[in-house]
């Protein structure tokens, strides 16, 4: 069983588009992650929530909203999709502060 | 703010050579430090970790110490393999809030590595 898995793996879309990515976790965790990784390989968090609450937002556009209807579950709605959007967006989950997260394999987001 | 500086890449080596990949840290308080892999098309995965001060962490013939004094987490192999191909990610995790209940991970920008036959 894929232990944090998201939809879609890829995602072509034109720009102004509006775009959901959805994540869950089986392993029971309290917080989920989104992050955004460029081409560059760097990786930034997004949004953090834990038991359903949101926890850290660092700075996303207005036009990024994190929804979370239950704990196993964290999907991102994307309004007005602009170039700059193009990269891979990771889902994770972790327990604790001192757990490792554990990653979804990505959906990459291409904006033309 | 907490940040992670790792050396630039890429890094290319030959297979058997011996690898050194550099991780340094700032922090406020004191961290759990990790180093994740990323091989390609996959997402992250946990490839050891160390939660304070002279922990070694070890998996698959990687080590890294927990350096305070130099706030240091150098990632080393003594013989890389084909198979170690990838990204090399070194991250902290710090806490806050009542409790420290609130946390996050910060990663650093990433190596990539590549290894030749």
């Amino acid at each position: 069983d894929t232990a944090v898995s998201q939809t879609p793996k890829y995602l072509v879309t034109q720009m102004g588009n509006d775009k959901s990515i959805k994540c869950e976790q089986n392993l029971g965790h309290d917080t989920m992650y989104w992050y955004k990784q460029d081409s560059k390989k760097f990786l930034k968090i997004m949004f953090s929530y834990n038991n359903k609450e949101l926890i850290i937002n660092e700075t996303v556009p207005n036009r990024f909203s994190p929804k979370s209807p239950d704990k196993a579950h964290l999907n991102l709605h994307i309004n007005s999709l602009e170039l700059g959007d193009s990269a891979v967006y990771f889902c994770a989950s972790s327990q604790d502060w001192n757990s490792p997260l554990h990653f979804g394999n990505g959906t990459r987001l291409t904006v033309t | 703010g907490n940040s992670v500086t790792q050396m630039e890449g890429p890094v290319t080596l030959s297979e058997e050579a011996f690898l050194t990949i550099n991780c340094t840290y700032t922090a406020t308080g004191y961290p759990s430090l990790f180093w994740y892999v990323q091989y390609p098309g996959e997402g992250l995965q946990l490839l050891l970790k160390a939660t304070k001060a002279d922990d070694k962490g070890s998996n698959k013939g990687f080590e890294a110490t927990y350096r305070k004094e130099t706030t240091s987490f150098h990632l080393e192999k003594g013989s890389v393999q084909v198979s170690d191909s990838a990204v090399y990610f070194c991250a902290l995790s710090d806490r806050w809030g009542s409790g420290g209940s609130n946390y996050k991970l910060t990663f650093g920008k990433g190596t990539l590595l590549t290894v030749n036959p």
